[in-house]
């Protein structure tokens, strides 16, 4: 069945980076494209961007273009975000989910920014 | 971007009965290629989001058929037919036209 694992909690400092990972397996990763979605405590969801696993070709959310990276790596099926430039508003819990119409979700990955 | 605007933002709903929400869109989600990318999720207390309905009305595989999604253009619809204990957390619409945008969420809960 298909699994999205992503990597566990971080605690980062104002001004630092972060890097989170999202482990496929079940499918062929290069066929779907993974979707980063964000959501602060208690509030809705927001999206972050897209890329594609086939070429990676990437499109970002405009308010993130500048601080946002996504990328994979074919050989692991593993998809990373890195969002840079941290700031008290991005702490939300950030998912990766795969396929055009975001069938597949990962576990979430919480992300406290604070001094 | 386009603006998902859901209502009600809650509702309390009598094990067995129906249960409708609305989703407007700021704008046609009738792309150019035919399809009208809109999309259903139900994020359960304490899990991620999960796929309900892709494309207004198709449901995603081992989704009940209690849940049916309906609608066009702007205005769209997911209506349960007899809500189950099971059913309970925050229902979100979402538009696939780039950049994709989520509807605020509807909680719902048993009565």
């Amino acid at each position: 069945q298909v699994q999205l694992v992503q990597s566990g909690a971080e605690v980062k400092k104002p001004g630092a980076s972060v890097k989170v990972s999202c482990k496929a397996s079940g499918y062929t990763f290069t066929s779907y494209d993974i979707s980063w979605v964000r959501q602060a405590p208690g509030q809705g969801l927001e999206w972050m961007g897209w890329i594609s696993a086939y070429n990676g070709n990437t499109n970002y959310a405009q308010k993130l273009q500048g601080r946002v990276t996504m990328t994979t790596d074919t050989s692991t099926s593993t998809a990373y975000m890195e969002l840079r430039s941290l700031r008290s508003d991005d702490t939300a819990v950030y998912y990766c989910a795969s396929g055009s119409s975001f069938e597949y979700w990962g576990q979430g990955t919480l992300v406290t920014v604070s001094s | 971007d386009i603006v998902m605007t859901q209502t009600p933002l809650s509702l309390s709903v009598t094990p067995g009965q129906p249960a409708s929400i609305s989703c407007k869109s700021s704008q046609s989600l009738l792309h150019s290629d035919g399809r009208t990318y809109l999309y259903w999720y139900l994020q359960k207390p304490g899990q991620s989001p999960q796929l309900l309905i892709y494309e207004v009305s198709s449901r995603f595989s081992g989704v009940p058929d209690r849940f049916s999604g309906s609608g066009s253009g702007t205005d769209f619809t997911l209506k349960i037919s007899r809500v189950e204990a099971g059913d309970v957390g925050v229902y979100y619409c979402m538009q696939g036209i780039h950049p994709v945008t989520f509807g605020g969420g509807t909680k719902v809960e048993i009565k």
